[in-house]
């Protein structure tokens, strides 16, 4: 059973460049979260989709969006790059049930930006 | 708004010994309580869950407490293996129907064979 997989785990970008990084969440999940971790800090929540739709949202600009589609998997696009957003970029995912059921939360391994 | 603290922010013990990570947290209004593992560069890896209604969970080695009241978690780590060294977080959930979570900014451990 595959975990959470995330693409690409490494990426180089310079600054003004749009990115985008793509989630698959594992199987029987369908709520993709994710999360920015900065070098030596804890992941920022950035939103959260279920249902296709972005039900909840971090404190990050509209230069970051999203989409989840049908078969659950989720992309993160980033518009407009600056040098700070560099980071290890992860994405999680929940059991079926949607947000609020209990249960662990799920990521994979992150994919890497650098933005020069 | 939530904040999380983890302290120390790095750890050092030999192989064998005992040992616990702090978690504190400022709103004791949370769901439940997530302990992860993070080995440098990778991803992280979900150790334990408390619900808030428990005290503790255990897996192996692993005991995990709750605090609710006084916002408190320990990660307890008994007998320590070379293995162990990672960066532990741990994150907080808020009240039902909100799952973001807050996290702290870890505790580095390396366990010195």
């Amino acid at each position: 059973d595959a975990g959470v997989t995330q693409s690409p785990t490494h990426l180089i970008k310079t600054r003004g460049q749009q990115v985008t990084l793509r989630c698959s969440p594992k199987s029987g999940h369908d709520t993709v979260s994710w999360y920015q971790q900065a070098l030596g800090q804890g992941p920022q929540f950035i939103f959260q989709y279920y249902e296709e739709e972005e039900r909840q949202r971090g404190n990050f600009p509209d230069r970051f969006s999203g989409h989840q589609f049908p078969n659950y998997s989720s992309e993160l696009n980033v518009n407009a790059l600056l040098l700070g957003d560099s980071a290890l970029y992860l994405c999680a995912s929940r059991p079926q049930g949607g947000p609020g059921i209990a249960g662990e939360l799920f990521f994979g391994e992150g994919s890497r930006l650098t933005v020069l | 708004k939530q904040e999380v603290t983890q302290i120390p922010a790095a750890l050092s013990v030999p192989e064998g010994e005992n040992l616990v990570l702090n978690c504190s947290f400022t709103d004791s209004a949370i769901y439940n309580l997530q302990w992860f593992r993070q080995d440098p560069g990778k991803g992280l890896t979900s150790l334990l869950l408390i619900q808030s209604s428990q005290r503790e969970q255990t897996s192996g080695r692993l005991n995990a407490s709750l605090d609710k009241s006084s916002g408190r978690s320990t990660l307890y780590i008994a007998a320590s293996q070379p293995g162990d060294s990672a960066t532990y977080l741990c994150a907080v959930s808020s009240v039902f129907g909100n799952e973001k979570l807050t996290f702290g900014t870890g505790t580095r451990l390396t366990i010195i064979p």
